[in-house]
């Protein structure tokens, strides 16, 4: 099973400033990652596959880099929309697909 | 529109069983991969069971063996029965659809193990 690593667990960021999240993966899983949003209370929603394409509907301000074991999201300017619980999960090696343990973004 | 919505949650005694539905519109659940993901209060996202168009099945290993996923074409549901319930089942239970990533989620439903 590929164990999924996020950092930092909790991203302390003020309106208007980019943000990096970073995932790690146990071995290599190519370009098939994916980020998730997850806001409280409510669904997560997929915002990045193939570790840098964009899902439908989600802003230019979002975007996705990396391959084999190391990627980040970078949000460039935060909105207050923003603040959420972000999450990566691969999709190389499945079953099982494993996710990372989630990076909060919160308010400075 | 895409549509998942997910039923049949609850509070359960451990020990106990219960049959989780996932009623889909908007596409067809035979034609997709399916999959049961959970997420326990306050803790992040656990996948739990697929089943694929061509009806083969896979668990989580924390599910082996309890848990089935199965599908009703002629309702365009998706279920997932539940036995033998323990106190770390508690979640809530999402329903996606996805081959590889999950680009659909229903609005999830709360199983509570707990005597």
């Amino acid at each position: 099973e590929i164990v999924m690593t996020q950092s930092p667990a909790t991203l302390s960021v003020s309106p208007g400033e980019r943000a990096s999240l970073s995932c790690r993966a146990s071995q290599s899983v190519g370009s098939n990652l994916a980020w998730y949003q997850q806001k409280p209370g409510q669904v997560p929603r997929l915002l990045i596959d193939g570790a840098s394409t964009r899902a439908a509907g989600i802003p230019a301000r979002f975007s996705g880099s990396g391959s084999g074991t190391e990627f980040t999201l970078t949000i460039s300017s935060l909105q207050s929309e923003d603040f959420a619980v972000y999450y990566c999960q691969q999709y190389n090696n499945w079953p099982p697909w494993t996710f990372g343990q989630g990076t909060k973004v919160e308010i400075k | 529109e895409v549509q998942l919505v997910e039923s049949g949650g609850g509070l359960i005694q451990p020990g106990g069983s219960l049959r989780l539905s996932c009623a889909a519109s908007g596409f067809t659940v035979s034609s997709n991969y399916m999959s049961w993901v959970r997420q326990a209060p306050g803790k992040g996202l656990d996948w739990v069971s697929v089943i694929y168009t061509g009806g083969s099945t896979y668990y989580a290993d924390s599910v082996k063996g309890r848990f089935t996923i199965s599908r009703d074409n002629s309702k365009n549901t998706l279920y997932l029965q539940m036995n033998s319930l323990r106190a770390e089942d508690t979640a809530v239970y999402y329903c996606a659809r996805g081959y590889g990533y999950f680009q659909d989620w229903g609005q999830g439903t709360l199983v509570t193990v707990s005597s």
